[in-house]
């Protein structure tokens, strides 16, 4: 079973709107981390946002927030006043802790979505 | 500034060739990390390796071997280049295991095409 679900390969947004990608997660591990990541068509991977399973508010860093619904096992980006260069790929990535169910602490990364900001 | 190096932005390479992609990261990070990313499939992990010397096996490791001699480096082999690896690989380094909060540093990619 995959352990990441981006369920959303493309979308689109105007310029100036918000936009929420989604991602949901399947852990049985109690201590865990989500990320996300955007990827350039340089190719490079930016870490944008960490929420931990334990965190009590939703993560925010700058127009990048973080929608985590613990119940209902999803994390979803959500993007505020989108700009042309937030055209990308989208990562939603999630770290168990060591140890558990033989996890590595590794990341585990979704398949992505690809992000197009319309002028 | 933390800092993840890769050898090739791009390399060509014909099949049956020895390949070595290099990773350098200045960030005295212990974790370093090679990854395949193909279209469709996200990023898939090869290796990784919780200090010098020491190397682990991740999700796709056939076809490929590491090297880590010193803790700032960490090398991915193809022993034997097939077309099938075509792909782009990134190189990626944290700090440290224990938690969940370390986030990955990565790379700019190394486009490898074998003909």
């Amino acid at each position: 079973a995959q352990k990441i679900t981006q369920t959303q390969p493309g979308m689109f947004v105007q310029e100036k709107e918000a936009v929420t990608l989604d991602c949901t997660y399947d852990t049985s591990d109690p201590s865990y981390g989500l990320f996300w990541y955007k990827q350039p068509s340089s190719g490079e991977m930016i870490f944008l946002i960490y929420q931990g399973s334990y965190d009590q508010q939703n993560a925010t860093e700058g127009r990048y927030s973080l929608n985590f619904q613990k119940a209902r096992k999803s994390a979803n980006l959500v993007i505020s006043a989108s700009q042309l260069g937030d055209s990308a790929m989208y990562f939603c990535a999630m770290r168990e802790a060591p140890g558990y169910g033989g996890s590595q602490g590794n990341l585990i990364f979704g398949k992505g979505t690809k992000l197009s900001v319309k002028p | 500034d933390v800092k993840v190096t890769q050898s090739s932005r791009y390399l060509v390479k014909r099949t049956g060739e020895k390949v070595f992609l290099e990773c350098v990261q200045d960030m005295d990070h212990e974790n370093m990390f090679w990854y395949r990313q193909d279209p469709g499939l996200g990023l898939r992990l090869i290796y990784f390796s919780y200090d010098v010397k020491m190397k682990e096996k991740g999700d796709i490791p056939e076809g490929y071997s590491v090297s880590r001699e010193k803790k700032e480096r960490f090398s991915l082999i193809l022993e034997s280049a097939s077309t099938n690896q075509t792909s782009m690989y990134l190189c990626a380094s944290s700090l440290g295991t224990s938690g969940t909060h370390y986030e990955q540093y990565f790379g700019p990619g190394t486009r490898l095409t074998v003909t």
